[in-house]
């Protein structure tokens, strides 16, 4: 039981480019989040689904895009990556509100 | 705006004494708290959490305080150890979220128990 995983761990990006943060979890939670921890201002919520085939957005969802295709999987989207965009990105899923599982992270340098 | 505060970036005790953590939310439609712990390179996990028809939960060492009045919650740690060194985060949840199980966290609060 892996609990919640994201692929990849780090990752350097030029101004620009685009890639695509994978979170999975095999506790068959309906809810899936996607947060980003920047110095100081904690935990912001990116986007989340609150199951198969729907996403919504959060807090700060200005140039991410996500999808979640599959239960057990959610994915986050950076189309053209801005320096603004470097930070640590954890992904969660839940069941209840009670507490959400966390992943270990994706630091994410763009230059 | 910041729905919740956590006002103390770091916090310094000493090994066996008490660690206490304080949180302040404006939300009132918020009806349950969490505290999560976090070691560096590692994700948040789970420690405590407070629904708001109560004003105390215990597990272990970890104590919950809530003031509904005051919307301000404690996180009491008795005794602290080094272990349990770490980022606390404040969180929050609302029963009028139609968006699920939907958490707003503070800014966290460093502490350090020194041997």
């Amino acid at each position: 039981n892996a609990g919640v995983t994201q692929t990849p761990k780090f990752r350097v990006l030029k101004t620009g480019q685009s890639m695509t943060l994978l979170c999975a979890q095999d506790m068959n939670h309906e809810y899936m989040y996607w947060y980003r921890q920047d110095p100081g201002m904690g935990l912001r919520l990116i986007h989340y689904s609150v199951g198969e085939g729907t996403t919504a957005k959060g807090e700060v969802p200005d140039g991410y895009n996500v999808s979640r295709l599959k239960k057990q999987n959610f994915l986050l989207g950076l189309e053209s990556a801005a320096p603004s965009q470097t930070s640590v990105y954890f992904c969660a899923s839940s069941r209840t509100r009670r507490s959400q599982y966390f992943g270990p992270g994706t630091r994410l340098t763009v230059l | 705006d910041q729905q919740v505060k956590q006002n103390s970036p770091s916090l310094s005790v000493q090994e066996g004494r008490i660690s206490i953590l304080n949180c302040d939310y404006t939300n009132s439609m918020f009806d349950y708290f969490l505290w999560y712990k976090k070691y560096p390179a590692e994700g948040p996990t789970f420690l405590i959490s407070i629904s708001s028809i109560k004003d105390k939960n215990e597990d272990g060492r970890f104590t919950v305080f809530l003031n509904k009045s005051a919307k301000h919650l404690s996180l009491h740690i008795v005794p602290s150890q080094p272990g349990d060194s770490a980022v606390y985060f404040c969180a929050a949840s609302g029963e009028g979220e139609t968006s699920g199980s939907r958490l707003t966290f503070g800014e966290g609060t460093q502490l350090t128990v020194n041997p």
